[in-house]
């Protein structure tokens, strides 16, 4: 049953901490996705990968987010130092580009709670 | 700055009617369109993809297309309470690039 495995489903951490997320996207997929979600914004991009390769993060907050993919079963989404306004669930997402349309299949998510 | 747009709802409905889900978007270059469903507390499932003019269906559910408008909407047929969630409209970006963005979403209520 292939789908996209993130961890920890759940996160609870001190303002100033550093999280890291991770993220095993569907065997064969070439392009990952981070997305964070909450009531007021909705599903917003905050990069994307393709063939292992940044493509655009221009939706993450640069000075406190980082998000690498160090080899092609792993995504990492690292924010130092959290705050607060971080909390949300933030999900993963794999696809296959390259044809007409680009499927997004997405993980479980992450909690994630700055206190 | 590439917009997708929904009415946030709650769009209500009773028990074997038809849900109309609509949403614009403002990228005219956009090239593909999908609609997901999200039940609370859980993570988007892709329901249906359209790319060309037109209409798609695939059992109870119709996605229509109109690049014209920059226009999508999703039908839903005989609505079931288990449809009853957020579905979220997304658009892929035109111009050589495979960025996704998603709408804010519409909650549906199927009522029994």
């Amino acid at each position: 049953d292939a789908r996209v495995t993130q961890t920890p489903r759940h996160k609870v951490t001190e303002m100033g901490q550093e999280v890291t997320m991770r993220c095993q996207p569907i065997l064969g997929h070439n392009t990952v996705f981070w997305y964070r979600q909450t009531m007021m914004q909705g599903l917003e991009l905050l990069a994307y990968f393709r063939n292992r390769a940044p493509l655009d993060d221009s939706g993450m907050p640069k000075d406190r987010f980082s998000a690498e993919m160090p080899d092609a079963t792993l995504a990492t989404l690292k924010i130092q130092p959290s705050e607060p306004r971080d909390s949300a669930v933030y999900f993963c997402a794999s696809g296959l580009t390259g044809g007409r349309v680009t499927e997004a299949f997405f993980g479980q998510g992450t909690r994630l709670t700055v206190v | 700055q590439k917009e997708v747009e929904q009415n946030s709802g709650p769009l209500s409905v009773p028990e074997g009617a038809i849900a109309s889900l609509n949403c614009t978007y403002s990228d005219r270059g956009s090239q593909s369109f999908f609609w997901y469903r999200q039940y609370s507390g859980k993570s988007p499932e892709l329901i249906m993809f359209i790319y060309s003019n037109g209409d798609k269906e695939d059992g109870r559910f119709t996605a229509q297309l109109n690049k014209a408008s920059q226009y999508v909407s999703l039908l839903i047929r005989d609505s079931q309470p288990s449809d009853s969630a957020t579905y979220l409209c997304a658009v892929n970006e035109g111009t050589g690039g495979f960025k996704t963005i998603f709408g804010a979403g519409t909650r549906l209520f199927v009522k029994a």
